[in-house]
């Protein structure tokens, strides 16, 4: 699977949009672009994936690149029950097993 | 959909005892994974199943560790003569086939003192 680059820590006011980015850029072909979160003593948490095509879902929206090198995460009004820490993940479909870095933890202030 | 269960949520041992933990899948998920995950750190693959068979390993995965899914459903991770840097949060992920998103359990904390 190929490599992510997350920045380790952002900040978003609550309310505004939270814009999280991701680079790729060795994805190769038939590898789609997931996102997971993990909040504080919990199990990461599914929220989006995609293979070229922008993704919205209630959660979130999934932006990719053109090129697909890279992707952002947008939260589009961010509460404080969003602060977490927000896993980039590329795989293909026929992979096994996710492979985690080291993510970027979120934290959404008042 | 009651989600993935994992129990105990929190385990307490000493150095060199054996330890189980269990994890109960989303029903008719088939395939069903093991992770690990020290702080400050993502998650860890340690091993999958499909169904009852265990299809992968992770070289993590030291010969004191062993898990089962004996009937292709719950399964259980055995860590034998627990080490105190076995000491982590083991997560229980479960999917319905390649092409699906994983859904995690809530996780043992395993601390060895």
């Amino acid at each position: 699977d190929a490599k992510t680059t997350q920045p380790p820590s952002m900040d978003c006011a609550e309310g505004r949009a939270a814009n999280l980015p991701c680079n790729h850029s060795t994805i190769s072909g038939n590898e789609y672009v997931y996102w997971y979160r993990q909040i504080h003593s919990q199990g990461p948490q599914y929220i989006i994936h995609g293979l070229k095509n922008n993704e919205t879902n209630e959660m979130a929206s999934l932006i990719i690149t053109e090129d697909r090198k890279s992707s952002t995460l947008i939260l589009p009004h961010a509460t404080l029950r969003d602060t977490a820490v927000y896993y980039c993940i590329v795989r293909d479909n026929a992979g096994n097993m996710l492979t985690f870095g080291g993510g970027t933890r979120l934290m959404v202030k008042p | 959909d009651t989600g993935v269960s994992q129990d105990p949520r929190h385990k307490i041992t000493k150095r060199g005892q054996n330890v189980t933990f269990r994890c109960d899948p989303i029903s008719e998920h088939n395939r069903l994974y093991w992770y690990r995950q020290t702080l400050g750190q993502g998650p860890e693959f340690l091993t999958y199943f499909q169904n009852e068979a265990q299809l992968e390993k992770s070289r993590l995965l030291s010969d004191r560790f062993s898990a089962e899914r004996p009937k292709g459903s719950f399964s259980t991770l055995e860590i034998q003569r627990t080490e105190q840097g076995d000491s982590a949060m083991y997560l229980c992920a479960s999917k319905r086939q390649e092409n699906t998103e994983a859904f995690f359990g809530q996780g043992t904390r395993l601390t060895v003192v």
